[in-house]
């Protein structure tokens, strides 16, 4: 079965400063991997998704985040940081099948001024 | 306005007693999902299905019951609901298999069980 660790359950940064947010997978490779936002009180909203198309996946607001196979990792990035990033930031899967998705526990990000 | 909506959005109930917590979409997509969110532990799927009369169980379906009969709906039910129901519940859905293309997140439903 899939698993996904995100390292970190929180993360600051400056704003202005590179924000990196780590998420690695089970082996075996996966179909399909997203990064999801979570702003406070609100629901999931979809950051970007890998599916094979492109290792680099570009999202929106500067995210962009790049699929290892050798690492098993898809760890998010942004260059720059702003006020605005400040929320809880998850890493999901789904298995070979498409239909099951699983989440990771979640990275925290915090912004300071 | 592509949306999926849930109710309740609060709702503090006791245990043993059933509870429905509907989920409507208004895209025809396909593929419903739900799920709940615990902290430290991020989100867990309890049922999902890929089309009307289709589901399936997730990661943690025990407690809970679903239904399709429409399209457009997927109720979450707790039959006799429990302290260990008490979570923040998400309904989702997206067209294609799922997630493959994006999945849309109703804002919530946060349940209490005393």
């Amino acid at each position: 079965a899939q698993s996904v660790t995100q390292l970190g359950s929180h993360v600051s940064v400056s704003e202005g400063a590179l924000v990196l947010l780590r998420c690695n997978y089970s082996s075996s490779v996966p179909p399909y991997l997203f990064w999801y936002v979570q702003y406070p009180n609100q629901g999931l909203q979809l950051l970007l998704k890998y599916t094979s198309a492109a290792t680099l996946v570009k999202g929106i607001n500067d995210f962009e985040a790049e699929f290892k196979k050798s690492e098993t990792s898809f760890h998010l990035t942004k260059p720059s940081a702003h006020m605005s990033d400040a929320a809880e930031y998850f890493c999901a899967v789904t298995d070979t099948g498409g239909f099951k998705t699983i989440f990771g526990a979640g990275t925290r990000l915090f912004v300071k001024a | 306005e592509a949306q999926v909506t849930q109710n309740p959005r609060y709702l503090i109930t006791v245990t043993g007693k059933k509870l429905t917590v509907t989920c409507s979409q208004n895209m025809n997509h396909e593929y419903m999902s739900w799920y709940r969110q615990d902290p430290g532990l991020g989100l867990r799927q309890i049922y999902y299905s890929m089309n009307v009369e289709v589901t399936d169980k997730g990661d943690v379906p025990e407690g809970y019951k679903v239904s399709r009969k429409e399209k457009r709906n997927f109720p979450l039910i707790l039959e006799s609901p429990s302290p260990n129901q008490t979570s923040l519940y998400f309904c989702a859905s997206s067209s294609g298999t799922g997630g493959v293309e994006t999945q849309y997140f109703g804002p919530g439903t946060r349940l209490l069980v005393l």
